[in-house]
């Protein structure tokens, strides 16, 4: 299966929002409601932000919100801080046991 | 606190074969999935496969079937990745991570990550 189409990089000021999109098809983000997105620092493990489309986990920040429509999920970060800086990954289940797709990442730069 | 401690760098030649592991302490092993996830240099996130410790339920991604061996002890809460014979393009970062198993919608998702192991397959 083909990875998901995120944007190659974003950027923000301090305190500005910015939105991460993630395109799928009807067999992945649109047919199902398990999206999750991935926060990724340098030379880190990534760390868990967003699952099942707009569900945070607990220690995660209220500035990072989820959602989705049609085919596009979306990753939006309110407030941007200098460590939201990284790579983000939105992944999709694909229709098997078996699948699951990512997206390409998504560096974001806080300027 | 759920961790994940995985095996350390490893650098290997083309054909041989190499086993790693990843350690899962905080929580009850055989109440989580553990998958496992590829990162090429560079690259994105790819999705291997995962396996049920409790009884060693194992699936994978197609892109890995065959190409690859997921196991699990579940006596010393440890999961495994493995190659039979290793090629240049296994070169990449691998991580485990580990989901609820009782959450319905835990399968879809990785909760808790190990922090990596570097596997460099050059001649």
């Amino acid at each position: 299966q083909s990875a998901l189409t995120q944007p190659r990089s974003v950027s923000g000021s301090p305190g500005q929002s910015v939105t991460i999109s993630c395109t799928g098809t009807s067999s992945d983000v649109g047919g199902y409601n398990y999206v999750s997105w991935y926060q990724q620092h340098p030379g880190k493990a990534p760390k868990l932000m967003i699952y099942d489309v707009s569900k945070r986990p607990s220690g995660v920040p209220d500035r990072f919100s989820g959602s989705k429509s049609g085919n596009t999920a979306s990753l939006t970060i309110s407030g941007l801080q200098a460590e939201d800086e990284a790579d983000y990954y939105c992944c999709s289940y694909a229709g098997s046991y078996t699948s699951r797709v990512f997206g390409g990442g998504t560096k974001l730069t806080v300027l | 606190e759920v961790q994940l401690v995985q095996s350390g760098a490893e650098v290997k030649k083309p054909g041989e074969s190499l086993k790693i592991s990843c350690k899962g302490s905080g929580y009850s092993f055989t109440s989580y999935w553990i998958g496992w996830v590829r990162q090429m240099p560079g690259k994105g996130l790819e999705w291997m496969g995962i396996i049920y410790p409790g009884d060693s339920d194992t699936r994978y991604s197609p892109s890995f079937q065959g190409q690859v061996t997921i196991s699990a002890d579940k006596s010393i809460s440890t999961a495994y990745l493995q190659w039979s014979s290793l090629k240049a393009s296994d070169t990449a970062m691998y991580y485990c991570a580990c989901t609820y198993y009782y959450d319905s919608s835990g399968y879809y998702r990785f909760d808790y990550w190990g922090q990596g192991t570097l596997v460099t397959v050059s001649s």
